[in-house]
């Protein structure tokens, strides 16, 4: 069974602060998405990250896929209270065509 | 109008009882899936059926049954529910089986079901 681990599992901040969120397994991925999944409502995709060393900026938000495929990382700059939300990140194995999701980091940004 | 809609957003429901989760997607998607959302614990994909076929079933208890009629709905009949069930039921879909790559999941709002 592959494991997606995520930390930190919460994060309290306030706004305008930077904060980074890391996803990590002994697994290599093909490829690795990040999710975010607001109070009340389903996880909604953010960025798809496919080669290793890969960087995607989304505004404020910097993903980067680990070199080896087994890890990514999500940096948000000047964190605002819309960032709030549910984090998660799914990685996909090419050959079993499975999505296993990670346990996910609770963000919390307050004025 | 949402790409994905589920109902009713909230169910409470006893054990003896006998209900349904419903899913529509309006974005012409061919696969559809169940997934269990339980704190502290990962997204856990129940089924997933591709053109009206079920072609995954991840050892989930028989007390819950899919049911897909065409590739726009999908359903979730629940009967003999046991405390444990009490989760965030979530409905996806995707233009094509393979789960993320090329065809990402885009999720409904979910159905809050609590078993008592």
């Amino acid at each position: 069974t592959q494991l997606l681990e995520q930390s930190p599992q919460f994060l309290s901040i306030q706004e305008g602060e930077n904060l980074t969120v890391y996803c990590n397994s002994s697994s290599v991925f093909s490829s690795l998405q990040w999710y975010r999944q607001e109070p009340g409502e389903g996880p909604v995709l953010l960025v798809t990250v496919v080669t290793g060393g890969e960087v995607k900026k989304l505004k404020r938000l910097t993903f980067q896929f680990g070199d080896a495929r087994k890890d990514s990382s999500l940096h948000i700059t000047a964190a605002q209270p819309g960032d709030t939300g549910l984090y998660l990140c799914a990685g996909l194995t090419g050959t079993a065509s499975k999505l296993t999701f990670g346990t996910g980091t609770r963000l919390q940004v307050t004025l | 109008e949402t790409g994905v809609t589920q109902t009713p957003r909230h169910l409470v429901m006893g054990m003896t009882n006998k209900k349904s989760l419903k899913c529509e997607q309006h974005l012409g998607h061919n696969a559809m899936y169940w997934y269990k959302q339980s704190a502290k614990k990962p997204l856990e994909l129940m089924f997933v059926y591709s053109l009206e076929e079920r072609v995954e079933n991840n050892s989930v208890p028989s007390r819950f049954s899919p049911e897909c009629p065409n590739s726009s709905h999908l359903f979730l009949h629940l009967h003999t529910l046991q405390p444990e069930d009490s989760a965030l039921y979530l409905c996806a879909s995707s233009q094509g089986y393979k789960q993320g790559g090329n065809s990402p999941l885009h999720f409904g709002n979910g159905t809050r079901l609590t078993v008592t």
